[in-house]
């Protein structure tokens, strides 16, 4: 099976930290994706890579970048933390984009 | 942008019921319809999918219909049971899932 691990399963940081999170996926998937899922509002896409050193914008995208040096890894980076950056935050990996994803744990972040 | 809309939001069924949860999309180029199923403190994890050139598929107690000139799909979930209860999204964009029900199956 597909691992899709995440470093944090919670992260207390405060506001105007750069925070990073971390995801490593284990079966050499093309695609990897970050969302952000807060009460009523489902899944949001952050940000999303189909390759390496490739990456691409989703809806809401301010206030994060990310960066995939290695196929394998995806990470997160808040360029500085808000308390409305408060929420969990969820790393998926797929063979094809139109194919299932495979999630990671999940990371909740709460910034104070 | 809602590109997937899900109902209902929250469902409550008794246990041995039949749950069904509706999905409408708007994009007809969809070539993949996911249901995934979202434990507590867990990632969502895929559940069931279907692709266009069938009109339902079944695994176990969970079915997926499909309405493609309607442009709906749902998810039933058969003689429904406590350790269901959890939270389901659909997905019909690539990237993009629906808002998420939450089903209660009480016992």
């Amino acid at each position: 099976d597909v691992k899709v691990t995440q470093s944090s399963r919670y992260l207390v940081k405060r506001t105007g930290e750069k925070v990073f999170l971390e995801c490593v996926q284990d079966m050499d998937h093309e695609n990897m994706f970050w969302y952000r899922q807060d009460p009523g509002l489902g899944l949001r896409l952050i940000y999303f890579s189909y390759d390496v050193k490739m990456k691409e914008k989703g809806d809401i995208p301010e206030g994060y970048s990310v960066s995939r040096e290695k196929k394998e890894r995806f990470s997160l980076i808040l360029e500085s933390a808000s308390t409305n950056q408060t929420s969990m935050y969820l790393c998926a990996s797929s063979l094809r984009v139109s194919y299932g994803y495979t999630f990671g744990s999940g990371t909740r972040l709460t910034v104070v | 942008q809602q590109q997937v809309k899900q109902s209902p939001q929250s469902l409550i069924v008794q246990k041995g019921g039949i749950s069904i949860i509706n999905c409408a999309y708007e994009n007809t180029a969809f070539d993949y319809f996911p249901w995934y199923q979202q434990f507590p403190g867990k990632g969502p994890a895929l559940l069931i999918a279907i692709r266009p050139d069938v009109s339902e598929k079944k695994e176990g107690r969970f079915t997926i219909s499909f309405n493609k000139s309607a442009k709906q799909f749902s998810l039933h979930i058969m003689d429904s049971q406590p350790g269901d209860s959890a939270t389901y999204f659909c997905a019909a964009i690539d990237m993009r899932f629906g808002a998420g029900t939450r089903l209660t199956v009480k016992p």
